[in-house]
């Protein structure tokens, strides 16, 4: 079950540079999109989402941006902190049921 | 701030055994799921649960699975006999759903070992 998918297994960025992660999906039905945030030994904690209806949506440095016609988002991160190093999950729903995740990509971001 | 707490944090079980992993959902939230994440891979879907009833399942919830809400605030997460790809992170979350906010709030994960 590959339908949401990051390729990037890990990216590592200077600390004040943007982060860009990248999430891709498959299903067209999704119509609700999460990032997750993971630090190891706890569970995914919400970060931002976005609606299928929108395109972007702006959370003070967190920016997601959706682009429906490629079926891809990406989150941004401006600046990029240390304390952002975890590991990124992006997440998509359909019809407000449960959520599929995507294998997870791991920032580092380096002082 | 409400959260989803998991009990017990790590969970040690001998191959065949059962367990039961047991969650405490957000009080107003309508919504509850289990999610699994064996060492170094993705997160993954078991089930969604809502109205007293499974909503939607995986390939990974067989009938070695199963989910209850016994008293209107727990909800627990039952493997009849375990098996040694069993050992994983379990996540429980539970969100409003429904037309409400559709993020999921995780709880803290337990942590599983077959042996």
């Amino acid at each position: 079950d590959q339908q949401v998918k990051q390729n990037s297994p890990s990216l590592s960025v200077q600390e004040g540079r943007i982060s860009i992660l990248n999430c891709d999906y498959t299903n067209s039905m999704f119509d609700y999109f999460l990032w997750y945030k993971k630090y190891p030994a706890e569970g995914p904690t919400f970060l931002i989402s976005i609606s299928s209806i929108k395109d972007k949506n702006e959370d003070g440095r967190f920016t997601v941006f959706l682009n429906k016609s490629a079926k891809h988002l990406s989150l941004h991160i401006v600046p990029s902190q240390p304390g952002d190093s975890a590991v990124y999950f992006c997440a998509a729903s359909a019809n407000n049921n449960d959520m599929r995740f995507g294998a997870g990509t791991r920032l580092t971001v380096k002082p | 701030e409400p959260e989803v707490t998991q009990t017990p944090s790590h969970q040690v079980t001998q191959m065949g055994q059962e367990v039961i992993l047991r969650c405490v959902p957000i009080s107003n939230h309508l919504y509850f799921y289990w999610y699994r994440q064996i060492l170094g891979q993705k997160v993954e879907f078991l089930v969604s649960f809502y109205n007293n009833e499974i909503s939607e399942k995986s390939e990974i919830f067989d009938d070695q699975f199963s989910v209850e809400r016994p008293d209107g605030s727990n909800f627990t997460l039952k493997i009849r006999s375990t098996k040694l790809e069993d050992s994983a992170m379990y996540f429980c979350a539970s969100s409003q759903g429904l037309g409400g906010s559709t993020e999921a709030f995780f709880g803290q994960g337990t942590r599983l070992t077959v042996v």
